[in-house]
C-alpha cells in the first residue's frame, strides 16, 4: 500500500515550453501534497507544500508564478514548469501524506519515483 | 533556518557494519527519519525515530539519537551490496515541513 506514481518519469523539452507534472497516490487519499527539486548529489529542497481544494504554500525564494501547483482532488497534484529555462532542469520528487490513522502516527511521507526534467 | 548536515561518502565491505552520521541543529524537531534512495527513484523510508528516545532496533537497523548533541546515527549490520544506495536523514517538527541533509552515499564492496 502507499504507492505514489510521478508522470512522466523524464521529460526533455525545449526552453521556453511549458511542462507538466503529475503526481497521484494511487491506494491512498492525501490531504497534503509537497514538492521538492533535487539536484545532483544535493538534497530534496522543499519548493511547496500543496492543499487540496486551496492554494500552495510556496517556500521562500521559489516563484509560484514559475512553479504553478494544483492540487485538485485527494489523489491527484500537478506541478507545471512555466516558460522553462535550462537552470530549471532537476529531478522533481512529490510526496504525500496520508488523509488520517496508520502512517500519520508517526507523520510518514510516502515518496513518488520523481520526475526528471531536461531542458534543452 | 533548519540545517541537517551530512558525510557525502561512506565505503565498506560486504558484511562490514556501516555507520552513516547526521547532524542536525533545530533542537525542537519531534521526528527523525532515514530514508534510502537508489539510482534515479524516490526516496524510501527506512525507520524513523520519535525525539523522546535514544535508541531505535529495527531488523539490522539501528538508529541512536543524541539529543544533546543533536547527532543522529543510522547503523547498518552485516551490511550487503544491495543496501549501496544514498542515505539521507531529515528531521520534521511541525508535520508539515521535512528538511533533508544532503545524502551519503554508501559503497559496499563485495
Amino acid at each position: 500500500g502507499a504507492v505514489v506514481s510521478q508522470h512522466p518519469s523524464r521529460v526533455i523539452c525545449k526552453s521556453g515550453t511549458s511542462v507538466k507534472i503529475e503526481c497521484r497516490s494511487l491506494d491512498f487519499q492525501a490531504t497534503t501534497m509537497f514538492w521538492y527539486r533535487q539536484f545532483p548529489k544535493q538534497s530534496l529542497m522543499l519548493m511547496a507544500t500543496s492543499n487540496e481544494g486551496s492554494k500552495a504554500t510556496y517556500e521562500q525564494g521559489v516563484e509560484k508564478d514559475k512553479f504553478l501547483i494544483n492540487h485538485a482532488s485527494l489523489t491527484l497534484s500537478t506541478l507545471t514548469v512555466t516558460s522553462a529555462h535550462p537552470e530549471d532542469s532537476s529531478f522533481y520528487i512529490c510526496s504525500a501524506r496520508p488523509l488520517g490513522g496508520g502512517a500519520t502516527a508517526y507523520n510518514e511521507q510516502f515518496f513518488g519515483p520523481g520526475t526528471r526534467l531536461t531542458v534543452l | 533556518g533548519e540545517d541537517v548536515e551530512q558525510s557525502l561518502f561512506l565505503s565498506v565491505r560486504e558484511g562490514d557494519s556501516s555507520v552513516i552520521n547526521c547532524t542536525y541543529t533545530d533542537s525542537s524537531s519531534t521526528y527523525l527519519y532515514w530514508y534510502k534512495q537508489e539510482p534515479g527513484a524516490g526516496l524510501q523510508l527506512l525507520t524513523y525515530i520519535f525525539s523522546n528516545m535514544d535508541m531505535k532496533q529495527d531488523q539490522r537497523l539501528t538508529v541512536l539519537l543524541n539529543k544533546k548533541d543533536k547527532h543522529l546515527s543510522l547503523r547498518i549490520a552485516d551490511t550487503q551490496t544491495g543496501d549501496s544506495a544514498i542515505y539521507f536523514c531529515a528531521e520534521s517538527k511541525n508535520f508539515n515541513k521535512f528538511y533533508f541533509g544532503s545524502g551519503t552515499k554508501l559503497n559496499v564492496k563485495p
